[in-house]
């Protein structure tokens, strides 16, 4: 399976500034990852498909880059309500894979 | 807007059968080009996918759970089900269904399962 590694665990930024989240797969998935973002109590939601085309309604200080094995979601002026756990996911190889998470909490 | 929720017991003793239902609004299972998934999170792990659904009722587990696992479809009342057999404490976590073939958009908000005796 396609090990799908996230960097840091934990990020902590102040609201304002920009935040830079890292995932990193064992091979190649080409540019079929995905990002999203949950938090307590809610439905994980969808932010970033195709490595960098942002989901609906996603805003867009949300960008995605990268493709092959590494990957970036940055997040520009943080606000109040991105504080939350973001995960990758990968679904170029069977079975499609997840990140562990890297949780954005406030400085 | 499509929604999904999922139902199911809390607590399962060790050796039990899990059954869980994902009830989907705004779409029909019928509808071509359809697909459910369902997912876990066990406590400190990644996401687990573990099971697909397709509106053709194709059906896909994953190789290390398939011995375990079934999925099915009810049209008629628009749910998708999946059961779990010999229920171990190692599966315990939060239990998601989500649409898609690639990308996964919506989700559920998940519904946490424990395994205890």
């Amino acid at each position: 399976d396609i090990v799908m590694t996230q960097s840091p665990a934990t990020l902590s930024v102040s609201p304002g500034e920009s935040a830079t989240l890292s995932c990193r797969a064992s091979q190649s998935v080409s540019t079929n990852l995905a990002w999203y973002q949950k938090k307590p109590g809610q439905a994980p939601r969808l932010l970033i498909y195709a490595a960098s085309i942002r989901a609906t309604g996603i805003p867009a200080r949300f960008s995605g880059s990268g493709s092959g094995t590494e990957f970036t979601l940055t997040i520009s002026g943080l606000q109040s309500e991105d504080f939350a756990v973001y995960f990758c996911h990968q679904h170029n190889h069977w079975p499609q894979t997840f990140g562990q998470g890297t949780k954005l909490e406030i400085k | 807007q499509v929604t999904l929720k999922e139902s199911g017991p809390a607590l399962v003793e060790p050796t039990q059968t899990l059954t869980l239902t994902c009830s989907l609004s705004g779409v029909s299972l019928s509808s071509s080009g359809l697909r459910v998934n369902w997912l876990r999170q066990s406590p400190g792990k990644a996401l687990e996918w573990l099971a697909r659904i397709d509106w053709d009722d194709d059906k896909f587990y994953s190789t290390s759970l398939k011995t375990r696992l079934s999925i099915s479809k009810d049209t008629s009342k628009n749910q998708v089900v999946l059961t779990m057999t010999n229920m171990d404490t190692v599966d315990t976590g939060t239990y998601y269904c989500a649409r898609g073939a690639n990308w996964l958009d919506p989700w559920g908000q998940g519904t946490r399962v424990t395994v205890s005796s």
